[in-house]
């Protein structure tokens, strides 16, 4: 059972938009920056969405990251085939004193 | 280039011990930050282990806690994790990540070593 809630999938057209949610509470998100990691089967994950909205150089304008209260979310737009991993919340929770990862989405691109 | 490579992985039997490394190159070490994170098969990832960038500050998950030691020299460009009585569910791929600040998140990975802890 993962700190953080995500959907275990989601699904899209190419050319859609899709949005996959990450679900916390005060100590996690509510109180901490959120970030988004994509993963490629077989490979390591790689840093998407930082500071709950930034983009690491590299990453493409079509992925956007948000986050309100104790939620966030990360929205791709014009989905492409290649957009198609496993893609996991993080946030810092000061309760736990430990970094704490959302169970991961499986998006899939239809 | 950043690279980041874990070394160490392998079979152990539960109760047993394994000693990984993550070496690093192509940016200052002493500089980063430096955690550890886990993939269990067909799992998601969860944090394990993180330590400052001078070797003051360590943190770890409560799931292993007591018997996981995170540790760097940063004249070897070198992160490890000492694993203690290891159990079957410590059974997983082990990445350690970079973060400049933890607040930057992290920004690259190693490729992974696998751990399987079976009799």
């Amino acid at each position: 059972q993962s700190v953080l809630t995500q959907p275990p999938s989601a699904s899209g057209t190419p050319g859609q938009r899709v949005t996959i949610s990450c679900s916390g509470s005060s100590s996690n998100i509510g109180s901490n920056y959120v970030y988004w990691y994509q993963q490629l089967p077989g490979t390591a994950p790689k840093l998407f969405i930082y500071r709950n909205n930034q983009r690491p150089s590299g990453v493409p304008d079509r992925f956007s990251g948000s986050k309100s209260g104790t939620s966030a979310s990360l929205a791709i737009s014009g989905l492409r085939s290649e957009d198609e991993a496993d893609y996991y919340c993080a946030a810092w929770d000061d309760s736990l004193t430990a970094w704490v990862f959302g169970g991961g989405t499986k998006l899939t691109v239809l | 280039e950043v690279q980041l490579v874990e070394s160490g992985g392998g079979l152990v039997q539960p109760g047993g011990s394994l000693r990984l490394s993550c070496a690093a190159s192509g940016f200052t070490f002493s500089n980063y930050e430096m955690n550890w994170v886990r993939q269990a098969p067909g799992k998601g990832l969860e944090w394990i282990s993180y330590i400052s960038s001078g070797g003051s500050t360590i943190y770890y998950a409560d799931s292993v806690k007591g018997r996981f030691t995170i540790s760097r020299d940063n004249a070897k460009n070198s992160l490890c994790l000492q694993m203690n009585s290891l159990r079957a569910e410590d059974t997983a791929v082990y990445y350690c990540a970079r973060a400049f600040t933890q607040q930057l998140g992290f920004d690259s990975w190693g490729q992974g070593t696998l751990v399987t802890v079976s009799s």
